[in-house]
């Protein structure tokens, strides 16, 4: 079946420090993968995606490139800004399904 | 309004109560999700609708029951709920439901059952 590792957190890092936050997966077929945030009290909103190898999906200084060889998919940001605080979350869709399989979550805290 | 929006934010119930939750998506999508996310614990898929039809019940216990009365409307009718069904319940919508398509999240009803 498929499934979604990420890195445990929190990660707590000082505003304009480098992001990484991991993530690989396991997948029937060619998934489409998918960066989600959570901001305290509110739902799930996409941050970006990508849907085929090598592609490179961006938003907000946010980057995340689709590694079909080491089947990856790591989110990184040059400069954290403490607005960045969240959780962030790793998923995908694959194998004809379209029910989507999420990571368990990383929370990011940025201090200032 | 546009969106994804869930009725109440946050609600309190004993375990003999009988609550409902309200999702109502403006977005046009054809398929809506129920989605419990508990403290340290994986989100967690509970129903999902397509044009109105249920095509999915990931073993979610009968004291939830789930209603899509029409594609922009899906409720959560919650009746003898234990204290650990507390959680945040999360509606979603997507458009075509094939695998490819982003889904778009409500903000979430905060449920403590006491």
């Amino acid at each position: 079946g498929n499934s979604v590792t990420q890195m445990e957190g929190p990660v707590t890092l000082s505003e304009e420090a480098f992001l990484t936050i991991n993530c690989t997966y396991t997948a029937t077929g060619y998934p489409s993968l998918f960066w989600y945030v959570q901001y305290p009290g509110e739902g799930l909103q996409l941050l970006l995606k990508a849907t085929k190898a090598d592609d490179k999906g961006s938003n907000k200084g946010f980057e995340a490139t689709y590694r079909k060889e080491t089947t990856s998919f790591h989110l990184e940001k040059g400069s954290v800004q403490v607005s960045d605080s969240a959780v962030y979350f790793c998923a995908l869709t694959s194998g004809g399904s379209y029910i989507p399989t999420f990571g368990r979550g990383t929370s990011l805290i940025v201090h200032p | 309004e546009t969106g994804v929006t869930q009725t109440p934010r946050h609600l309190v119930m004993g375990m003999t109560n009988k609550k409902s939750l309200k999702c109502e998506q403006h977005l046009g999508h054809n398929a809506m999700y129920w989605y419990k996310q508990s403290a340290k614990k994986p989100l967690e898929l509970m129903f999902v609708y397509n044009f109105k039809e249920q095509t999915e019940n990931n073993s979610v216990p009968s004291r939830f029951s789930p209603e899509c009365p029409n594609s922009s409307h899906l409720f959560l009718h919650l009746h003898t709920l234990q204290p650990e069904d507390s959680a945040l319940y999360l509606c979603a919508s997507s458009q075509d439901p094939t695998g490819q398509e982003t889904q778009y999240f409500g903000p979430g009803t905060r449920l403590l059952v006491l």
